[in-house]
């Protein structure tokens, strides 16, 4: 099955400074979402796009839907410790029952 | 509270012994899944299932059963487990086929040994 491409694969960052990362897919996904995972526990969903061009905030997260539907972004600003974890991206085939997960972000910050 | 539980949260078996692992949501959602987690892989679906009695493979299906005769659960089988079903295994609901507020579970670590 597809996945999608995902990356930085891990980032290790000092605290304070701004986060990015990014998903790509070969095929257009009319919904993109971004997860948060923390050691030990499930997947929680951060930020869900449904329209192409979309930019939607939460807090100091942002996340925006790419115009080609094939790709998304997610940005951290101001990092903080508590922003650790492994990130995940997916997205829904535009004809597809099913999520698609990239291979996940890990992020560490150093304080 | 809005949940997925999944039990056993932690798992080791032996190879061709057969286990369940079972998944329970109390948000009356019609779509559930099962992914398994694997370093550098990412969340892979096993199964889904878009209502009652209405399951369909995923992406990984092999070695693995599920079953949908109530809404609000869906346990996963592995009738003769391997070593390469080790992974961590997660159940996901969510009101509609895959969209948006997809809950997740706390997770099931098995070892088949």
């Amino acid at each position: 099955g597809q996945q999608l491409n995902q990356s930085p694969q891990s980032m290790f960052i000092q605290e304070g400074e701004d986060v990015s990362m990014n998903c790509t897919s070969s095929s257009i996904f009319n919904t993109w979402l971004w997860y948060k995972q923390d050691p030990g526990e499930g997947p929680v969903l951060l930020i869900a796009l449904y329209k192409a061009g979309e930019l939607t905030s939460n807090g100091r997260l942002t996340a925006q839907f790419g115009i080609t539907r094939k790709d998304s972004f997610l940005n951290i600003s101001a990092s903080i410790p508590s922003d650790v974890g492994i990130y995940f991206c997916a997205g829904q085939e535009e004809y597809g029952n099913k999520l698609v997960f990239g291979a996940g972000t890990i992020l560490r910050v150093k304080s | 509270e809005a949940q997925v539980t999944q039990n056993p949260r932690y798992l080791i078996t032996v190879t061709g012994k057969k286990l369940t692992v079972t998944c329970s949501q109390n948000m009356n959602h019609e779509y559930m899944s099962w992914y398994r987690q694997d370093p550098g892989l990412g969340l892979r679906q096993i199964y889904y299932s878009m209502n009652v009695e209405v399951t369909d493979k995923g992406d990984v299906p092999e070695g693995y059963k599920v079953s949908r005769k109530e809404k609000r659960n869906f346990p996963l089988i592995l009738e003769s487990p391997s070593p390469n079903q080790t992974s961590l295994y997660f159940c996901a609901s969510s009101i509609a086929r895959g969209l948006s507020e997809a809950f997740f579970g706390q997770g099931t670590r098995l070892t088949v040994v």
